[in-house]
C-alpha cells in the first residue's frame, strides 16, 4: 500500500512556463512534507519542504502548496529553466519531524527549449 | 559540516558474487542512517535504518543485510547477488533538521 503518491511519472513543459507537480498521500498522520530532486546517478538534494500547520511556503522559484482536506501537495516552479529537469521525489513523514520519511516514486520533469 | 560518503560509485558484479557497499558520516554524532535502492523505473524503496550501533531494522525482505559496526558507517552487504538486486543504491542520514535527509551520491550496482 502506498502511502505517498505521485500519479504522473513524468511531466514536459516549456522553458520559463510554470511546472507544477502533484503529490496524494493517504496517512492522515503525515504532518512534514518535504520534495526532493535527484539528478541522473547522484543522490536526491532537499529542495523545500512544509509543515502541516502551513498551507503554503515559498523559496525562490520554487513554491509548496499543502491541501490537508484532500490530502494532497504541489510543487510550483515558475518560472521553469532547464537545469530544473531532473526527477522529483515528494516525501512524508509523521510526529513533526523530518525522520522516517516515505517517498513517492518521483516524477521525472522535463525542460523543453 | 557535515558529510556523506557512499562508494563505490558504480559496480559491475556477477550474480552468485558477494556484495559490500559502505557509507561514512563526517560531522555528526549519533546520525540515524539508511540505505535506499532505486530500481529502473521505481521510487527510492527504503531497505534498512539505523538509529545506533549495532541496532539495524529491516523494512523488506531481500537478498540483502546491513551492518554497522561504527557510529559513523553503515554497510549493506550480500552473500549472494541476484539479478534483482541491480539498482541505483543510496545511503541517507539524519539529525533531524528541516530538510530531512542527507542523501550520499550513490552507487549504480548492476548484477551480471
Amino acid at each position: 500500500d502506498q502511502q505517498v503518491k505521485q500519479n504522473s511519472p513524468s511531466l514536459s513543459v516549456q522553458e520559463g512556463r510554470i511546472s507544477i507537480l502533484n503529490c496524494d498521500y493517504t496517512n492522515s498522520m503525515f504532518d512534514y512534507f518535504l520534495w526532493y530532486k535527484k539528478y541522473p546517478a547522484e543522490g536526491p538534494t532537499f529542495l523545500i519542504s512544509i509543515s502541516s500547520i502551513k498551507d503554503k511556503n515559498e523559496d525562490g522559484r520554487f513554491t509548496v502548496f499543502l491541501n490537508k482536506s484532500a490530502k494532497h501537495l504541489s510543487l510550483h516552479i515558475v518560472p521553469s529553466q532547464p537545469g530544473d529537469s531532473a526527477v522529483y521525489f515528494c516525501a512524508a513523514s509523521a510526529g513533526g519531524g523530518a525522520d522516517g520519511l516515505t517517498f513517492g516514486k518521483g516524477t521525472h520533469l522535463i525542460i523543453q527549449p | 559540516s557535515q558529510t556523506i560518503h557512499q562508494w563505490p560509485a558504480t559496480l559491475v558484479q556477477p550474480v552468485g558474487s558477494p556484495l559490500s557497499l559502505e557509507c561514512t558520516v563526517e560531522g555528526t554524532s549519533n546520525p540515524n542512517l539508511y540505505w535506499y535502492r532505486q530500481a529502473a523505473g521505481r521510487g527510492l524503496q527504503l531497505l534498512f535504518y539505523s538509529v545506533g550501533i549495532g541496532q539495524i531494522s529491516s523494512e523488506v525482505p531481500q537478498n540483502l543485510s546491513a551492518s554497522r559496526p561504527q557510529d559513523r558507517q553503515f554497510i549493506l552487504s550480500s552473500k549472494k547477488l541476484l539479478l534483482s538486486d541491480s539498482g541505483f543504491y543510496l545511503c541517507a542520514w539524519t539529525g533531524g533538521g528541516p530538510g530531512g535527509y542527507t542523501f550520499g551520491s550513490g552507487t549504480r550496482l548492476t548484477v551480471v
